[in-house]
């Protein structure tokens, strides 16, 4: 079956510290790939994706490149901020002609501090 | 910005009540799904539903379970009977295709007691 892992948390960095949270899946076919971030008391929000291969994805800092040859998909970013404490979620999902459904990682919490 | 809004935020129900939770998808959105997370752990996926019927189902989604859509814009999630087990952030999602991305609501904290 299809599944996500992804590095166990929390992570604790100061503030522009340089930041890595590792995601590898395992998929019948080629999936999509997110990564969602929930802060404190909402709700999901999506962060970046990539659909194929090499593909980059960005969004506010925040990078992760497709790698089919290692199936990650690592979230970087250079200088992270006190903001940017959240839970980060790495996500899969396969165009299967019918609504996609999202599988998800458990989750790195990401607690920045000053 | 065009959101998925969830009602209520957060319910308490006791044991063995019937819960309704109510979200309304983006309007022009056609795939409609429900995940939960037991706190501290994954979201999992429960239901996708399109065209007026369920697409795909997890193993958590047994006969307790039920969605619909009764008019345009709502979409509810029914647990008939509910265990304390049940007891999450339910969340729900809309895509605009099968393949696009997925805007999630700001869940509905269910506490059964």
């Amino acid at each position: 079956g299809n599944s996500v892992t992804q590095m166990e948390g929390p992570v604790t960095l100061s503030e522009e510290a340089f930041l890595t949270i590792n995601c590898t899946y395992t998929a019948t076919g080629y999936p999509s790939l997110f990564w969602y971030v929930q802060y404190p008391g909402e709700g999901l929000q999506l962060l970046l994706k990539a659909t194929k291969a090499d593909d980059k994805g960005s969004n506010k800092g925040f990078e992760a490149t497709y790698r089919k040859e290692t199936t990650s998909f690592h979230l970087e970013k250079g200088s992270v901020q006190v903001s940017d404490s959240a839970v980060y979620f790495c996500a899969l999902s396969l165009n299967t002609g019918t609504a996609s459904k999202l599988t998800f990682g458990t989750g790195t919490r990401l607690q920045v501090t000053l | 910005e065009p959101e998925v809004t969830q009602t209520p935020s957060h319910q308490v129900t006791q044991m063995g009540q019937e819960v309704i939770l109510r979200c309304v998808p983006i309007s022009n959105h056609l795939y409609f799904y429900w995940y939960r997370q037991i706190l501290g752990q994954k979201v999992e996926f429960l239901v996708s539903f399109y065209n007026n019927e369920i697409s795909e189902k997890s193993e958590i989604f047994d006969d307790q379970f039920s969605v619909e859509r009764p008019d345009g814009s709502n979409f509810t999630l029914k647990i008939r009977s509910t265990k304390l087990e049940d007891s999450a952030m339910y969340f729900c999602a809309s895509s605009a295709e099968s393949n696009t991305e997925a805007f999630f609501g700001q869940g509905t904290r269910l506490t059964v007691v």
